[in-house]
C-alpha cells in the first residue's frame, strides 16, 4: 500500500523543547517538502529537498531543520528556536527533482506548545 | 515574494449549481498551477493541475487557465455537498530561477454546497 505517513498525528511540546517529525513515502518519488499550515491560512513552505543529501530553506525556514539521509525520509525538526510552532505540518513528495510535478501529501502532524 | 491570491469566500452555491473558484498570481513566469481540496481537519488532496492555457476536463472538474491575465480558475459543475471544503490554489516557481518544485499557495476559498 503505497503512500507518505508522518507521525506523530497529535505531537505536544514544551517551552524550550526540541521535537523532530517523521516523514515516510513508499512512493519512490524524488522530491520531499514540508508545510506549515496555520488556521484559516494557506501553506508555507519550511523546507524542500529534490535529492538526497540535498535540501534547501524555503520560505520560513527559521528554527527548524531537516535532514535526507534516505530517499524515503524526511524528517523535520521544530526547535526551541521556533518561537510559534503551533501549527497543523503536512509532509509532501513529487516524483521526480527539478520538475513541474504535482505533489502529494501525507495526513499532517498537528504540534501544539503547551 | 510571489503572491498567489484567491477570492475570498466563503462561497455558498445550491446542490446542482456550478461553483467558480478564482485565482491570481503574480510571477509572470510561472507554469504549473494546481489546485487541491481540503476537508477540515485533513491534509490537501490533488484535484487538477493545468500547465498549458485553454481548458482542462475530468470529470465534474474544470480547470481554466490564461497566462497573459495570471489567472486560473476551477469550475465543479453539478456541485454535491460532499464538494464542501475549502479549495486551495498552487502556482509554481519561475522555471528562470532555481526554485524547481516550490509552489506557493494561495490562503484557500472555502466552499459550502448546501442541499
Amino acid at each position: 500500500d503505497g503512500g507518505i505517513t508522518q507521525s506523530p498525528k497529535y505531537l505536544f511540546r514544551k517551552e524550550g523543547q526540541n521535537v523532530t517529525l517523521s516523514c515516510e513515502q513508499n512512493l519512490n518519488h524524488d522530491a520531499m517538502y514540508w508545510y506549515r499550515q496555520d488556521p484559516g491560512q494557506g501553506l508555507r513552505l519550511i523546507y524542500y529537498s529534490q535529492i538526497v543529501n540535498d535540501f534547501q530553506k524555503g520560505d520560513i525556514a527559521e528554527g527548524y531543520s531537516v535532514s535526507r539521509e534516505k530517499k524515503e525520509s524526511f524528517p523535520l525538526t521544530v526547535t526551541s528556536a521556533q518561537k510559534n510552532p503551533t501549527a497543523f505540518y503536512l509532509c509532501a513528495s513529487s516524483p521526480q527533482a527539478y520538475s513541474y510535478n504535482e505533489q502529494f501529501f501525507g495526513p499532517g502532524t498537528r504540534l501544539t506548545v503547551l | 515574494q510571489k503572491e498567489v491570491e484567491q477570492n475570498s469566500g466563503p462561497l455558498s452555491v445550491p446542490e446542482g449549481a456550478i461553483a467558480s473558484l478564482n485565482c491570481t498570481y503574480s510571477d509572470r513566469g510561472s507554469q504549473s498551477f494546481f489546485w487541491y481540496r481540503q476537508y477540515s481537519g485533513k491534509s490537501p488532496e490533488l484535484i487538477m493541475f493545468i500547465y498549458s492555457n485553454g481548458d482542462k476536463e475530468d470529470g465534474r472538474f474544470t480547470a481554466q487557465l490564461n497566462k497573459a491575465s495570471q489567472y486560473v480558475s476551477l469550475l465543479i459543475r453539478d456541485s454535491q455537498p460532499s464538494d464542501s471544503a475549502t479549495y486551495l490554489c498552487a502556482v509554481d516557481a519561475d522555471a528562470g530561477g532555481t526554485s524547481y518544485g516550490k509552489l506557493t499557495f494561495g490562503q484557500g476559498t472555502i466552499l459550502t454546497v448546501h442541499p
